[in-house]
């Protein structure tokens, strides 16, 4: 089975600019997860869907990033706008369901602001 | 404060060694999950343990969940090269929706 894709691979921005990131999970996978991952750390829960719907974005800093997933689909994450301390890969993954189920990763997105 | 606290930090072995990575909390977990993440890609899901004292063996691999579900470890044999990259655990408590949770992770190199 195709893997979770994510797009783009590589992002450079400066600060106070806009970016967004895209996910697309395995087929079939009611659940959707982003993370952040600083350098050195382990993964950072930002948001996490069910089909559509959000279970828990409690780690989202909400004045600048925001999610959307509107068809239970794809998924973007945006940020808006980026700080120096944003710089890190943000990872996609998607599973089956809500619990006990593995979770698939996707290969990230590296981003760095200047 | 890090629920999911994974010791050592950092580990450098050569080729042949033994080795045992550690993830323990003072939170009980459902289950635990134990990736593997190498450079530039995604973590992989190596393991998921869910009954207290459970052992699973993956080739040289061995896992364990601690008795009250608290902790969990990672033993690995005659290490190899290829074993390089960043272990992850990461659990799931008891109740509710499943809300994911990472230990920061020990990065493993093995030397030739």
């Amino acid at each position: 089975e195709a893997g979770v894709a994510q797009s783009p691979r590589y992002k450079i921005i400066e600060k106070r600019q806009s970016v967004a990131f895209w996910c697309n999970p395995i087929s079939g996978h009611a659940t959707l997860y982003w993370y952040q991952q600083i350098l050195g750390q382990g993964p950072k829960l930002l948001i996490q869907f069910q089909n559509n719907g959000v279970v828990d974005d409690s780690q989202l800093p909400k004045d600048r990033f925001s999610a959307e997933r509107l068809k239970g689909v794809d998924s973007t994450l945006k940020i808006q706008p980026a700080k120096l301390e944003d710089s890190a890969v943000y990872l996609c993954a998607s599973s089956p369901g809500d619990s006990n189920q593995p979770q698939h990763f996707g290969d990230g997105t590296r981003l760095s602001i200047l | 404060t890090q629920l999911l606290e994974q010791s050592p930090q950092f580990l450098s072995i050569q080729e042949g060694e033994n080795l045992t990575v550690y993830c323990n909390s003072s939170s009980v977990f459902s289950s635990l999950q134990w990736y593997r993440q190498e450079p530039g890609e995604g973590p992989v899901l190596l393991v998921t343990v869910v009954t207290g004292g459970e052992v699973k063996k993956l080739k040289r691999l061995t896992f364990q969940f601690g008795d009250a579900r608290k902790d969990s470890s990672l033993h690995i044999t005659a290490a190899q090269p290829g074993d390089t990259g960043l272990y992850l655990c990461a659990g799931e408590t008891p109740g509710g929706s499943y809300i994911p949770t990472f230990g920061r992770g020990t990065s493993l190199i093995v030397h030739p």
